[in-house]
């Protein structure tokens, strides 16, 4: 059964940083996986969608990058700022019937 | 261009009533789903459609919960007999093909009373 681990749970960084968000998943079969944002009260936002051929995907300052063979995918954010604040979460693709295995979110907090 | 549209955006109801959530997904996009979102977990998945018909709806919870899709447009996710349980936020997200991102609605807040 697929599971997916975030890691760290909640993360508070100044303004201008670089940061790493972890994502990790039991089982390599992976059709491909998806980074969301949630901000509060709303829906979820596709940051970027990494197919399970690809190595990494690129979108502005957001960089996610896809290890199958060790179950890990990164989400690299370059100088943060405030309004980067919300939730991150990333979900697996199994395939076979589409339906997404969700992680439980990394709550980042970027101070001015 | 218009994203996808789900109302009510709140809705509170008693114990044992029924209620329908509507989604109204982007259009052209042919597969839709549903899923719902409790406080601090990650959204869980109920019923996932392929035009009209519900490909696979392994998550749904039991026989109280239902949904449609007649015209492969909107679709309605039905609660019987609604329980305090049944309270989360009910996502719902359309994509025009397995190879794209999801495009997820701002959802709709149940409380059951």
């Amino acid at each position: 059964k697929q599971e997916v681990t975030q890691i760290p749970a909640a993360l508070s960084v100044p303004e201008g940083e670089n940061l790493v968000l972890n994502c990790s998943f039991t089982d390599s079969a992976i059709y491909n996986l998806q980074w969301f944002r949630q901000d509060p009260g709303k829906g979820l936002t596709s940051l970027l969608l990494i197919q399970s051929s690809q190595r990494e995907q690129t979108s502005g300052r957001l960089n996610a990058s896809l290890d199958k063979s060790s179950g890990r995918s990164t989400l690299y954010i370059a100088a943060s700022q405030p309004g980067d604040s919300a939730t991150y979460l990333c979900a697996v693709n199994a395939g076979n019937n589409r339906k997404l295995i969700w992680g439980l979110g990394t709550s980042l907090a970027v101070n001015p | 261009g218009a994203g996808v549209s789900q109302t009510p955006s709140n809705k509170v109801t008693e114990k044992g009533k029924y209620v329908e959530l509507r989604c109204d997904p982007i259009s052209g996009h042919t597969a839709l789903y549903w899923y719902r979102q409790s406080l601090g977990q990650g959204p869980e998945f109920l019923i996932y459609f392929q035009g009209t018909g519900a490909a696979d709806d392994s998550g749904l919870p039991n026989d109280r919960f239902f949904a449609v899709r007649p015209e492969g447009s909107v679709s309605t996710l039905k609660i019987q007999r609604t329980e305090r349980g049944d309270s989360a936020v009910y996502l719902c997200a359309s994509s025009p093909d397995r190879d794209s991102p999801l495009h997820f609605g701002n959802g709709t807040r149940l409380t059951v009373t």
